[in-house]
């Protein structure tokens, strides 16, 4: 069955540092979501993309954050410059329509020090 | 702001018996909802859907219902098995056919099913 992966696992990154979070959609999907759970709060949305460009992003996605499709399989999330505030786990997402259903990676743990 | 509440952070369950796991939304905006399924350390797993034109939706064990007037809606699990112990997150998405796609969860409901 396919499925969304996601690496790394589990990243360590000092504050200040520039982190790149990568994911593979299912490969016949062509819409591609991050989200992110701080510990002990609910799944938030960050950002949605759709035909190489950004579809919609929340207030969490400030100019800190960018998203890329290198290439025809990888999604990444960039965070240039880390804060504390941003270690959480982050899943990426991805679907074959609009408010569809979408299916989660099993994340990447940020811990920011 | 919390658009889509669930209540009830624990529920327990014997084996066989039902669960029912609730969520309820102010948005009336709303018009899809899901649930998802999410084991420790691993990703958000897509349980099964609705949409508001709907007020039930079922898929072997799972049914979920829709209650749009209450604006809540409930998933059914039936019967419960130990395997079904997880968290349980509800999630709705804005005008779908025409929404931007992104979904807004509720804080989960941890259910745990004893044998």
């Amino acid at each position: 069955e396919p499925e969304v992966t996601q690496t790394p696992s589990h990243q360590v990154t000092q504050m200040g540092q520039e982190v790149i979070l990568r994911c593979v959609p299912i490969s016949n999907h062509l819409y591609f979501y991050w989200y992110r759970q701080i510990l002990g709060q609910k799944v938030e949305f960050l950002v949605s993309f759709y035909n190489n460009e950004i579809s919609e992003k929340s207030e969490i996605f400030d100019d800190q954050f960018s998203v890329e499709r290198p290439d025809g399989s990888n999604f990444t999330l960039k965070i240039r410059s880390t804060k504390l505030e941003d270690s959480a786990m982050y899943f990426c997402a991805s679907s074959d329509g609009w408010g569809g259903e979408q299916y989660f990676g099993p994340g990447t743990r940020l811990t920011v020090t | 702001d919390q658009q889509v509440k669930q209540n009830s952070p624990s529920l327990s369950v014997q084996e066989g018996r039902i669960s029912i796991l609730n969520c309820d939304y102010t948005n009336s905006m709303f018009d899809y909802f899901l649930w998802y399924k999410k084991y420790p350390a691993e990703g958000p797993t897509f349980l099964i859907s609705i949409s508001s034109i709907k007020d039930k939706n079922e898929d072997g064990r799972f049914t979920v219902f829709l209650n749009k007037s209450a604006k809540h809606l409930s998933l059914h699990i039936v019967p419960s098995q130990p395997g079904d112990s997880a968290v349980y997150f509800c999630a709705a998405s804005p005008n779908y056919g025409g929404s931007q796609g992104n979904l807004i969860f509720g804080k989960g409901t941890k259910l745990s099913v004893k044998p």
